[in-house]
This record gives C-alpha cells, sequence and structure tokens, in this order.
C-alpha cells in the first residue's frame, strides 16, 4: 500500500491565483481530512470528508473548497490564493469510528507570494 | 475552548539520557490521547493512542502514559534517530476525528 500520497510537493503561486492539492489513498478509508501546520501553531483542521459526498468545515475553512466523488481522493482547491495561506499542507485519512488512527499524508509545501 | 498544550517546546539530550515530554488538555468529552513523531519535511507518524487515564503503551525506546489532565511521552535512552518533533493530539467526543494538536517538543539527541 502507497498509504496516502500528495501531489505536488511544493508549489509557488501568485496571489490570486488558482490551484488544487492532490490527495489520494489506497487504505478504503471512509474519512478523509485536510490540515494545515503553521510555524508555531499546531496542524489546524481545514475540511473534511466522512464518505463521498459529504464534506463539512473544519475550524479554518475560508479560502478553500473541498468535494469527494470517490472514496481514494479528496482534492483540496485554492480559488484565489493570498499570501495567508502560505503554508504546508497535510492530507489524513482513517477509518471511521470511535478513535480511529488518522494517517498522514508526507505533505504539501505552498508559498503564495 | 479545547486546547492542547506541550512542553518543553524544544529539548537537547545526550545519547543515553532518558527524560520526559509533557501534553496537558483541556477538553470535554476526551475520546482519545495520540501521539505522533514528525520528521523534518514529512508528515506525522502515528506512535500511539490512549484512551482513559492509567493507559500505558510502548514502543521500543518510547513509553506513553495518560491521567486525566496530561500525558507523558517517556523516552529512555534515547538515540540520535529518536531526534524528532513529537506531536500531542486529543480526539473530542464528537462525530467526527477532529483533532486538537499541540505544537509539538523538538527532540535533539546528541551522540
Amino acid at each position: 500500500n502507497a498509504g496516502v500520497t500528495q501531489t505536488p510537493k511544493f508549489q509557488v503561486l501568485k496571489t490570486g491565483q488558482s490551484m488544487t492539492l492532490q490527495c489520494a489513498q489506497d487504505m478504503n478509508h471512509e474519512y478523509m481530512s485536510w490540515y494545515r501546520q503553521d510555524p508555531g501553531m499546531g496542524l489546524r483542521l481545514i475540511h473534511y470528508s466522512v464518505g463521498a459526498g459529504i464534506t463539512d468545515q473544519g475550524e479554518v475553512p475560508n479560502g478553500y473548497n473541498v468535494s469527494r466523488s470517490t472514496t481514494e481522493d479528496f482534492p483540496l482547491r485554492l480559488l484565489s490564493a493570498a499570501p495567508s495561506q502560505t503554508s504546508v499542507y497535510f492530507c489524513a485519512s482513517s477509518h471511521p469510528g470511535g478513535s480511529e488512527t488518522q494517517y498522514f499524508g508526507p505533505g504539501t509545501r505552498l508559498l503564495v507570494l | 475552548e479545547d486546547q492542547v498544550t506541550q512542553s518543553p517546546e524544544a529539548l537537547r539530550l545526550q545519547e543515553g539520557e532518558s527524560s520526559s515530554l509533557n501534553c496537558s488538555y483541556t477538553v470535554s468529552g476526551l475520546r482519545g490521547l495520540f501521539w505522533y513523531r514528525q520528521d523534518p519535511g514529512k508528515g506525522p507518524e502515528f506512535l500511539f493512542t490512549l484512551y482513559s487515564a492509567g493507559e500505558e503503551k510502548e514502543k521500543e525506546r518510547l513509553k506513553a502514559t495518560l491521567t486525566k489532565k496530561e500525558s507523558f511521552l517517556h523516552i529512555t535512552a534515547p538515540k540520535p534517530e529518536d531526534s524528532a518533533t513529537y506531536l500531542c493530539a486529543v480526539h473530542k467526543n464528537t462525530g467526527f476525528q477532529k483533532l486538537v494538536f499541540g505544537t509539538g517538543t523538538r527532540l535533539l539527541v546528541s551522540p
């Protein structure tokens, strides 16, 4: 199993540009989520999904969009990038129920100029 | 408000010098406390889940314990390869696993 994969590894954007961060998992996990990690702050939940077709907002959803058309994929869209979105983004997946372990991808480092 | 505080922010140890990392939390309806290891430029790697006060789990040189207000990650006779950032997170009693993370402890083990 590849686990959770993310592309690209690194991206530079200009303010106002749009892009999609890709996330895929091959563990047949129903739950998937996106976090951002900033210096001096813990990982913060952006959006999550409990299954195909079902998404909801996390702690810091503004400026981001998600959809989930398949169990395997959960892309994160930045519609109009802002410098405040410069961060490292992690995708995670898990089985539902109880306190199942969330498995994280390798991350995408995003720089918005 | 739910909060997770980790201390110290950074810790420098000599190889073989045992120590403990602390994670204190205030959250209503704790369902689980997680420890992750994160290497530079990588994603968090799962270490342990603790569910109730008094529970302990071990893995190689690491041992995690849980009380009603805090968790400790004990590192016994660390090696340089244990150098990493250790993250603590709590899972609230909600339908989805909304993890609340601490800011981590950066551990450096010198040979």
